[in-house]
């Protein structure tokens, strides 16, 4: 099973480029998350879509946007990329978005912004 | 959000139990307890959770204090492969996960 796949795992930018993160899962799940996370810390929850339709902030949502497309998809935009965005971004999913379900991550996208 | 405390790093000999400390002095009666970690240059990989019972599976145990306000992460035999950055953190009923900086299990042989 593939789990959760993320694309692209590294890319480069210039200040001002944009660019989509993508994330599938195949476990048909309802819930899924976007973190990200700096070097020697850990993850921040940046948007999070509870289940198919819905989206919602999380701590650090400033400067990306997300899109729900379907219950297998959920990309990241970095509409105008900067150089604090530079990060690993991590795609995770879950059954529910309930206290007692685990979550599923992928293997990361690593984004550099020069 | 409910915070928690866990120490920044801790070391261990191959094949010896190892116990990882975590406080959450704020947890409310709904928060899960959930444990997570990272091995270098992955993403987070589930370990295990409780409410309010001790729970087993067969990655680790889980002990949580009778008052909540704190658990351990037990390896019960540390291997080199368990050498990882873990996450302590509460699941606050239906929303998201919110990590910590974690502790890092440093596993020698």
């Amino acid at each position: 099973n593939a789990g959760v796949t993320q694309t692209p795992k590294f890319q480069v930018l210039k200040t001002g480029q944009s660019m989509t993160l993508q994330c599938a899962q195949d476990m048909n799940h309802n819930s899924m998350y976007w973190y990200r996370q700096d070097p020697g810390m850990g993850l921040r929850l940046i948007y999070y879509s509870a289940s198919e339709g819905t989206t919602d902030k999380g701590e650090v949502p400033n400067g990306y946007n997300v899109s729900r497309l379907n219950k297998r998809e959920f990309s990241l935009r970095l509409e105008s990329a900067a150089p604090s965005q530079t990060s690993v971004y991590f795609c995770a999913s879950s059954e529910l978005s309930f206290g007692d379900r685990e979550l599923f991550f992928g293997e990361g996208s690593r984004l550099t912004v020069l | 959000d409910a915070k928690t405390t866990q120490p920044n790093s801790m070391e261990s000999n191959e094949e010896e139990p190892v116990h990882l400390p975590c406080n959450h002095s704020t947890i409310s009666g709904t928060d899960y307890i959930h444990w997570y970690r990272q091995l270098p240059s992955q993403g987070p990989e589930y370990v295990i959770h409780g409410l309010t019972s001790n729970v087993n599976n067969r990655m680790a145990s889980l002990a949580i204090a009778e008052d909540r306000k704190s658990s351990t992460l037990i390896l019960h035999r540390a291997t080199l492969r368990d050498a990882a950055v873990y996450y302590c953190i509460l699941k606050e009923g239906f929303q998201k996960l919110v990590f910590g900086t974690g502790t890092r299990l440093l596993v020698s042989p």
